[in-house]
Order: structure tokens, then sequence, then C-alpha cells
């Protein structure tokens, strides 16, 4: 598509569910990032992907966070059993390639999750 | 590690008046540096950024930044903002070699008539 497009745009859920945050990237680009926002604060890290491979997930704050894309395109991010502290804007960007010659890295307008 | 610092969390100016904002890193190793632009409701939006070479950059919508290495900072200027400036801004760093972004914690440029 022509730009990097993420649902839903807006999630409340209740604690202790399991939310599914979507990215579809721009169709030509290779790597895709996540990242999280919390209010007041930059975007910071969570993982990334080479097509389907994923060799980063260090930035992932446990294990109720999950990332796939399974087909080198759509990629999804799941939290189970949500907490509070979970709710930030998630944040999707692509690039062309592998940001080794800091290659620009283009931005959904992320998705506003709520957790009550 | 990187650390990316933005001191100044808002930064209020009047129309056609100069603007600076500013970034400061940390890091062990060399260095990409950007700055990005959100404006309300969009995503972020690459402003300008630095890989190497001449240590003034130019970016869109009259922007520009410099890369003082010995100072480790890459402030963002404009001569004369418009209304349309009017976002939040935020500094970035990558390790050369490495695909992180790590932002800063970012500025509201608020430009007033």
């Amino acid at each position: 598509g022509a730009g990097v497009s993420q649902s839903p745009r807006y999630k409340v859920t209740k604690r202790g569910q399991d939310v599914t945050l979507r990215c579809d990237p721009i169709s030509s680009h290779a790597t895709l990032y996540w990242y999280q926002q919390a209010l007041g604060q930059g975007p910071e890290f969570l993982t990334y992907f080479n097509y389907e491979a994923q060799p980063d997930k260090s930035g992932l704050p446990s294990d109720r966070f999950s990332a796939e894309r399974p087909e080198g395109s759509i990629s999804t991010l799941t939290i189970q059993r949500t907490e509070q502290r979970d709710s930030a804007m998630y944040r999707c960007a692509s690039s062309l390639v592998r940001t080794e010659m800091g290659e620009t890295q283009y931005f959904g307008p992320g998705t506003r999750l709520l957790v009550l | 590690a990187q650390s990316v610092t933005q001191l100044d969390s808002q930064v209020p100016v009047f129309e056609e008046a100069p603007v600076e904002l500013r970034c400061n890193y940390s890091s062990s190793v060399s260095v990409y540096l950007f700055w990005y632009v959100q404006y309300p409701n969009q995503g972020l939006q690459l402003l300008l950024k630095y890989l190497s070479g001449s240590t003034l950059v130019k970016g869109i919508n009259g922007f520009e930044a410099e890369f003082n290495k010995s100072q480790t900072s890459f402030h963002l200027r404009k001569p004369s903002v418009h209304i349309s400036d009017t976002a939040e801004y935020f500094c970035a760093v990558s390790p050369g070699g490495g695909n992180k972004l790590t932002f800063g914690t970012g500025t509201q440029l608020k430009v007033e008539l």
C-alpha cells in the first residue's frame, strides 16, 4: 500500500484479556519493527523482522508479548493476559532493508491500547 | 547502549521567529542520528538524518540540524517557523550497523500567532 497501516487504531480491553494488533507494512519493505510508546515518552523498541525471520526480540517486556510475520508481510503483535501497565501507543514501522546504513523507517499511525 | 536526551519538553515560539530544539546523545559506538516529527493523529515522519559526511543536514519543511561530535549533540533548527510546524519532535539514534532506534522523550513545539 501507499503507507504503513495499523489496526485497530484504538483498543480498550479489560485486564486479563488477550489482544492482537495488526500492522500492514509498505509492500516492498523487507524489514518491520514494533515499538511501544508510553504516555509522555518516546517510542521504545520491542522487536523486528527481516521478512519472516525475527532476529531480535530483546525489547519485548515479558513472555506475554509475542509477534509474528509468517509470510513476510503483515505482522501481528499479541499481548496475553493484559495488565494496566501495557496501556500505551503501539507503533509499527517498516524499511526497505535493515538499518545498517541508516535506512529510513516509515511509521504507521499507531494503535492506542487502554487496559482497564 | 545508546541514550537520547531532549531537555525541552515544550517550546513555545511566535510565528516567523527562529527555533532550536535540542538533542544530546550518548553512545559508546558510532551512531546515525534522526529527527522525526509527529503531527496530531498521524504517524512519525522523518524530517532529516545524519549518516556521515557534512555535519550540517538539511531536511524537509525548511528544517536543518548540525551534528557536533565533540558535544554529542544534534540540535534541530528552523530560521522562521510557521503555524503548521506545531507538532511533537523526536530525536533518535541508531548504532552504525544496528537497527534499533532509540528515541528521546520528545519536544512539543507550539507556534503561536
